[in-house]
């Protein structure tokens, strides 16, 4: 069974703090992706990685860095936490995109609350 | 930009069929739509994919005009556990498989 785990479900960090979301895939995918979940504004892009040590900017990763040193593992990080980024963590992977279309696989979610 | 616009909800009863159609003007040639489900609480779910025509699985059909500037994904029978946010997002190839969600259509059905 494929799987995307993430490596907290739940987690409350103080302003300031700065922040590791972990999330680790087990189906050799090429493509990681964070995005966070906000009501009324779906699913946004943080950054894509493509590939060990590459990654992509998405549609919103001021305050975000990333991390992606193993295929497997990819990583958020948030430089100095601040309360405007309590939100859904989402982290997917997927193969690169071939002919044929690709399926992504989304991992449970981190709910952040930074207070 | 990559961009898919579709309704912001729509209700439905038990049974029926539910069609729920995406805009897409801006699909480049070699880009898939596909659509996927999401539970409260859960990450999203890959219902189906197609580039063109229709395409059938065990879950819905996805209909996609020769021009490729829409879609619509079709739920046939609905039942209560359908209740969801269905999103329509297209697979940007020229960009490695980069996914670009919307902002989802709640789909509430009734009994």
């Amino acid at each position: 069974d494929v799987k995307v785990t993430q490596s907290s479900r739940y987690l409350v960090k103080r302003t300031g703090e700065k922040v590791f979301l972990e999330c680790v895939q087990d189906m050799d995918h090429e493509n990681m992706f964070w995005y966070r979940q906000d009501p009324g504004l779906g699913l946004r892009l943080i950054y894509f990685s493509y590939d060990v040590k590459m990654k992509e900017k998405g549609d919103i990763p001021e305050g975000y860095s990333v991390s992606r040193e193993k295929k497997e593992r990819f990583s958020l990080i948030l430089e100095s936490a601040s309360t405007n980024q309590t939100s859904m963590y989402l982290c997917a992977s997927s193969l690169r995109q071939g002919a044929g279309g690709t399926e992504a696989f989304f991992g449970q979610g981190t709910r952040l609350t930074v207070v | 930009l990559a961009k898919t616009t579709q309704p912001i909800s729509m209700d439905s009863y038990e049974g029926q069929e539910v069609n729920i159609t995406c805009s897409h003007n801006n699909i480049a040639t070699n880009d898939y739509i596909t659509w996927y489900q999401q539970f409260p609480s859960q990450g999203p779910r890959f219902i189906i994919q197609g580039y063109k025509t229709k395409v059938t699985n065990e879950v819905a059909s996805l209909f996609i005009p020769a021009d490729r500037k829409s879609s619509t994904l079709s739920l046939p029978r609905v039942s209560l556990s359908d209740t969801a946010v269905y999103y329509c997002l297209m697979v940007l190839y020229n960009q490695g498989g980069k996914l670009i969600f919307g902002q989802g259509t709640e789909l509430s059905v009734k009994p």
